[in-house]
């Protein structure tokens, strides 16, 4: 059973770069597809995107003029970037196995943006 | 895209069966067969339970069975046990990105 494992700061500044990194432990990256979904309060979940292990993307079409998606085969991670987050990206984050349909999950990270 | 609707909470007796409904429209629950359930305990990450509308991933309990009917997706829960309090969510394929539902918060009694 694949296991994953999100990690970054946890403390964003207002207009700043939020970024993540999933590392991947038990399977291999190739040949599947990974997502990042995050969880607040107020909106719930909210599906951001995947990535496949040759780099193909597929955002939300919401958050799509402030996310990037990378991935890196030889580290068995894949990462995740918002840019000018303001206080609304506040949330627990996610990554996952799957496109469309997250399958395991790791255990999410809490990132506060706040100055 | 709005969410996709739930309701809040639902309850239940320990040994009963209960329906969770999960409402939509025909652009993402009923357009698709890309409908799933998750469930959560406080604290912890989303577990997935049904996937495709009825299918069920290796070593979650048979329990736990999944439906569509238009644009209306249910998960129903049969001989409920004090484990299964929890939150559920579902959640569906809508041709450019994935929705889910408010979550409904299962009380077992």
């Amino acid at each position: 059973q694949v296991q994953l494992q999100e990690s970054g700061p946890g403390l964003v500044k207002p207009s700043e770069t939020l970024s993540l990194t999933c590392t991947v432990s038990g399977g291999s990256i190739f040949p599947y597809y990974w997502s990042w979904i995050r969880q607040t309060p107020g909106k719930g979940l909210e599906w951001i995107g995947y990535i496949y292990y040759s780099g193909t993307t597929r955002y939300n079409p919401s958050l799509k003029s402030r996310v990037t998606m990378f991935v890196d085969t030889s580290k068995n991670q894949f990462s995740l970037e918002v840019t000018s987050v303001t206080a609304a990206d506040t949330a627990v984050y996610y990554c996952a196995k799957g496109d469309w349909v997250p399958e395991s999950w790791g255990q999410g990270t809490l990132v506060t943006v706040s100055s | 895209q709005s969410a996709l609707t739930q309701p809040a909470s639902v309850s239940g007796s320990p040994g009963q069966s209960i329906t969770i409904s999960c409402t939509g429209s025909s652009n993402d629950v009923g357009g698709y067969g890309l409908v799933s359930w998750y469930q959560q305990h406080p604290g912890q990450a989303p577990k997935l339970m049904i996937f495709e509308v009825v299918k069920r991933p290796s070593g979650v309990s048979n329990r736990f069975s999944g439906s569509k009917s238009g644009n209306t997706a249910s998960l129903t829960i049969s001989g409920l046990q004090t484990e299964d309090e929890a939150d559920y969510y579902c959640c569906a394929y809508a041709g450019s990105t994935t929705l889910f539902g408010g979550g409904t918060k299962l009380t077992v009694l």
